[in-house]
């Protein structure tokens, strides 16, 4: 089946940092990817996306490309602000064979200012 | 309609006790999810409604758990002889699709669950 692997937290930056959060998958086909964003206290909102290879999904000053060499999602920033913090969830519905999202374990996000 | 919405939003309940829990989904979304998250974790699938049929239930789905969507609308989840394990954030996500299309979920806020 599906899986999604990140990159373990947390990740401390300071204010105006360049953030890299490493996401790679395993799918059968090839499915859409997605970043999720949960501020403290909230629900998860979609933050980007990408529906196939070589799709840049961008939001906020945020991006992610899908390399399907490489299977891989990173969410990247060039500069990052204290109201980023958060915990940033890769996550992938399959291509194939069901209709469930599956997410990876979460890259908490501390900024500094 | 400002989004999917869960009620309560909090419940404390002791071990042995059943609960239940309330979803509203965007209101034109045909497909309603429930995932569990833990602390320092993603969320979990959990089971998968399209309209009022339940396609997909999550090994994690004891029979202990109960999801319905009567309606095709609002779902509940119910958990009966709580366990201590049991405490988490439910979370419902709801989306409009057809097919095996790839669709964004839009989640609510989640009920936070604490057996004590």
């Amino acid at each position: 089946g599906n899986s999604v692997t990140q990159m373990e937290g947390p990740v401390t930056l300071s204010e105006e940092a360049f953030l890299t959060i490493n996401c790679t998958y395993t799918a059968t086909g090839y499915p859409s990817l997605f970043w999720y964003v949960q501020y403290p206290g909230e629900g998860l909102q979609l933050l980007l996306k990408a529906t196939k290879a070589d799709d840049k999904g961008s939001n906020k000053g945020f991006e992610a490309t899908y390399r399907k060499e490489t299977t891989s999602f990173h969410l990247e920033k060039g500069s990052v602000q204290v109201s980023d913090s958060a915990v940033y969830f890769c996550a992938s519905p399959p291509g194939t064979g069901g209709f469930k999202t599956i997410f990876g374990a979460g890259t908490r996000l501390f900024v500094k200012a | 309609d400002t989004g999917v919405s869960q009620d309560p939003r909090h419940k404390i309940t002791k071990r042995g006790q059943n609960v239940t829990f309330r979803c509203d989904p965007i209101s034109e979304h045909n497909r309603l999810y429930w995932y569990r998250q833990t602390l320092g974790q993603g969320p979990e699938f959990l089971t998968y409604f399209q309209n009022e049929a339940q396609l997909e239930k999550s090994r994690l789905l004891s029979d202990r758990f109960s999801a319905e969507r009567p309606k095709g609308s609002f779902s509940t989840l119910e958990i009966q002889r709580t366990e201590q394990g049991d405490s988490a954030m439910y979370l419902c996500a709801s989306s409009l699709g057809q097919g095996l299309g790839n669709t964004e979920a839009f989640f609510g806020q989640g009920t936070r669950l604490t057996v004590v």
